[in-house]
C-alpha cells in the first residue's frame, strides 16, 4: 500500500500557483519524497524529489515540513499543460515506486 | 520523449493468446522496472532488473508472466494464456545507477478480448 495520502482532485486557475499537498506521516528516516505526474495516456514523468530540505528545479518547488510528515509540491505558474494526475511517493532511491491514486489537477483557463 | 521506448504501443489480442512486449531503456541505465496500470489506478510494480539479473518480482506477477533482460540492455515481458483481467497499460522505466529519478516509457496498452 502507498505510504502517502493526497486529495483526489484539485482545480487551479491558469497562471496561478498550484499547491498540491501530500501526507506521509509514516515515512522512514532514509526515505525520500518523490513527485511524478502523468498526463493522460502517457507514462509518468519525474518532477522532483527531496529528503528533508526544500528543493527547487525548473519544473517545481518541493516544501517538506520539518517533521517530514507532509510536503507540498508547488507549480509556480500553472498552465493548461500542467493538467495531469500528480503522484506523491515515499521511498528509497532505487527501489520500486509505490504509487497511490494521486491528485488529479485541473488547470482552468 | 524520455529516451525509454516501448513496443508495441497498443496490442489487442484474444483470450488465451500469448503476447510479448519490449522495452528499450536509456542506454547507460542499469536498472529497469516493469509496472502495470489499470484504469483509474496508479501504476503497480511488477518486477525489476539490475543489469541482466531479475532482483524482485511482485506477487502480481503470476506464473503466466515472465520477464527477461538477457544482455542487460532491452527487456521483454511475456504474458502467456492471456485473460481479460490482464487488460492494462504496461509501463517500463529505467534508472541510472546512483540516481533517484526513474524515466518512464510511453507504455504498451493491452486489450484482451
Amino acid at each position: 500500500d502507498a505510504k502517502t495520502t493526497q486529495p483526489p482532485s484539485m482545480d487551479c486557475a491558469e497562471g496561478r500557483a498550484a499547491n498540491l499537498p501530500c501526507n506521509h506521516s509514516t515515512i522512514s528516516g532514509n526515505e525520500y519524497v518523490y513527485w511524478y505526474r502523468q498526463i493522460h495516456s502517457q507514462g509518468p514523468q519525474y518532477i522532483i524529489h527531496g529528503l528533508k530540505n526544500n528543493e527547487t528545479n525548473e519544473m517545481a518547488s518541493l516544501i517538506i515540513t520539518e517533521d517530514r510528515k507532509s510536503s507540498t509540491l508547488i507549480l509556480p505558474h500553472a498552465t493548461l499543460r500542467d493538467t495531469a494526475v500528480y503522484y506523491c511517493i515515499a521511498g528509497s532511491g532505487n527501489t520500486p515506486l509505490v504509487f497511490g491514486k494521486g491528485t488529479r489537477l485541473s488547470v482552468i483557463a | 520523449d524520455t529516451g525509454v521506448s516501448q513496443d508495441p504501443r497498443h496490442k489487442i489480442t484474444k483470450r488465451g493468446q500469448n503476447v510479448t512486449f519490449r522495452c528499450d531503456p536509456i542506454s547507460e541505465h542499469n536498472r529497469l522496472y516493469w509496472y502495470r496500470q489499470t484504469l483509474g489506478q496508479g501504476p503497480e510494480f511488477l518486477t525489476y532488473f539490475q543489469n541482466e539479473a531479475q532482483l524482485e518480482k511482485s506477487r502480481l506477477l503470476s506464473d503466466r508472466f515472465s520477464a527477461e533482460r538477457p544482455k542487460g540492455s532491452f527487456s521483454t515481458l511475456e504474458i502467456q494464456r492471456t485473460e481479460q483481467g490482464d487488460s492494462a497499460m504496461y509501463l517500463c522505466a529505467s534508472l541510472e545507477g546512483g540516481r533517484n529519478e526513474q524515466f518512464f516509457g510511453p507504455g504498451t496498452r493491452l486489450t484482451v478480448l
